[in-house]
């Protein structure tokens, strides 16, 4: 079975620090992807970044970069530059259509507040 | 725009009564989820469709029930058996077979049950 550990249930971080948001990962399966999501207090989900457990280099988008390291079943996402807009819960998810399933398995988030 | 519409985005009802979330997508994607959502509990899977007239339990299926008889719409039944229905529900859509195509959510429907 998947499983999608978020050990950080809160973090802070000052206005203009980077951070990082750790995932590790558990899984048989040899092609899977993995996301991080973002909910503002509004409770919407914005898709942030994916990794595929196939590409060699780690997935870069805008401020937001993934730490893969397949070995370590890791994909931790760092926040660069951080801003006041940053403050939301932040999920790490994985699938694995290959195996059958489309479904994406959730972590249980970690809640980020930015300091000014 | 093409997005993924759930209504209403509070919805009361009282013990006892089933009730109806609503989700409809215009993104042309086979699959559809139905997550719920309690604080400090993640995102968890209820049900997913990935096809027309097809759907499967997810991790907490008990207590609620789903349809798929058209491709946009993933309509989410709480029924009575719910022991607790009160929470965050979420739907979401995706393409499939694709590990890379993150899912797509609407803005989710709060229900309070009392």
């Amino acid at each position: 079975a998947q499983k999608i550990t978020q050990t950080q249930p809160g973090m802070f971080v000052q206005e203009k620090e980077a951070v990082t948001l750790d995932c590790t990962y558990d899984t048989s399966d040899q092609s899977y992807g993995l996301f991080w999501y973002k909910q503002p207090s509004s409770g919407e989900m914005i898709f942030l970044i994916y990794q595929g457990s196939y590409d060699e280099q780690n997935a870069t988008e805008g401020r937001y970069s993934l730490n893969f390291q397949k070995a370590r079943k890791s994909a931790n996402l760092v926040i660069s530059a951080s801003q006041l807009g940053d403050s939301a819960m932040y999920f790490c998810a994985m699938r694995s259509p290959w195996s059958g399933s489309e479904k994406l398995v959730f972590g249980k988030g970690t809640k980020l507040t930015v300091n000014p | 725009d093409g997005g993924i519409t759930q209504s209403p985005k509070y919805l009361f009802r009282k013990e006892g009564q089933n009730v109806t979330l609503s989700c409809e997508q215009n993104l042309n994607h086979d699959a559809m989820y139905w997550y719920r959502q309690d604080p400090g509990q993640g995102l968890r899977l209820i049900y997913y469709s990935q096809i027309v007239n097809d759907f499967q339990k997810g991790d907490i299926a008990e207590g609620y029930s789903v349809s798929r008889e058209k491709k946009e719409s993933f309509p989410l039944t709480v029924t009575s058996a719910q022991k607790n229905p009160t929470a965050f529900y979420l739907c979401a859509s995706s393409v499939t077979g694709l590990d890379n195509s993150p899912l797509h959510f609407g803005n989710g429907t709060r229900l309070t049950v009392t």
